[in-house]
């Protein structure tokens, strides 16, 4: 049982440079979240999809971009990274809208 | 935005101790979730609640929905080393769409054997 799986786990980037954080889910889940967690701010919502093809924002959404082309994937974009964007992200995904969130492991990522 | 309040920031305890630990929020939520993480993981489901008054175990954890819908807490009894980690309350706004969750700061336990 997979579960959820964040890729990569560590990574450094450039100011300006596009990168894309991976996740994978073997649930088949319908909703799939991305947050980012920052000392003294918490978890916080940066885009959620319902379904494959339905995303939408959350809390801190500008900078990044999503997609959801197939149920299990889940990609976040940076198109051009800022130091601001250095976090740890967390992707999420629950079974329906009631149901709890359960998250993959996280990608640390930092921006030079 | 809609504001979770979770006490106490952190606590240093004994091992053997019991740890009670609570979430308030401004408005009504129908949904309260419990997370534990540790260091370089993702949050961890503890206990899901979903009622209010509802009162839900899971070993020696206990969390509660309070009755006027704005809180909850989660009591750990007989505290052992590999407690420690950050505890997360969430809560799920009824009025929000597509099943947002709003999280707490987060509670960072620390167990001295």
């Amino acid at each position: 049982d997979a579960g959820i799986t964040q890729s990569p786990r560590y990574k450094i980037t450039e100011t300006g440079r596009q990168v894309t954080l991976m996740c994978h889910q073997t649930w088949s889940h319908s909703y799939m979240f991305w947050y980012r967690q920052d000392l003294g701010h918490g978890l916080r919502l940066i885009y959620y999809s319902a379904a494959a093809d339905i995303t939408d924002k959350g809390e801190v959404p500008d900078g990044y971009v999503v997609s959801r082309s197939k149920t299990e994937n889940f990609p976040l974009t940076l198109e051009s990274a800022t130091r601001s964007q250095t976090s740890v992200y967390f992707c999420a995904s629950s079974e329906n809208s009631n149901q709890p969130q359960h998250f993959g492991d996280g990608t640390r990522l930092s921006i030079l | 935005g809609q504001q979770l309040n979770q006490s106490p920031q952190s606590m240093f305890i004994q091992e053997g101790e019991d740890v009670s630990m609570n979430c308030t929020s401004s408005s009504i939520f129908n949904t309260w979730l419990w997370y534990k993480q540790e260091p370089g993981e993702g949050p961890v489901l503890l206990i899901a609640l979903y009622k209010a008054g509802e009162l839900t175990s899971n070993g020696r954890l206990t969390a509660q929905f309070g009755i006027t819908r704005k809180d909850s807490f989660l009591n750990i009894s007989a505290s052992i080393p590999s407690d420690v980690g950050i505890y997360f309350c969430a809560g799920r706004n009824p009025y929000n769409q597509g099943g947002k969750l709003i999280f707490g700061q987060g509670t960072e336990l620390s167990v001295k054997p």
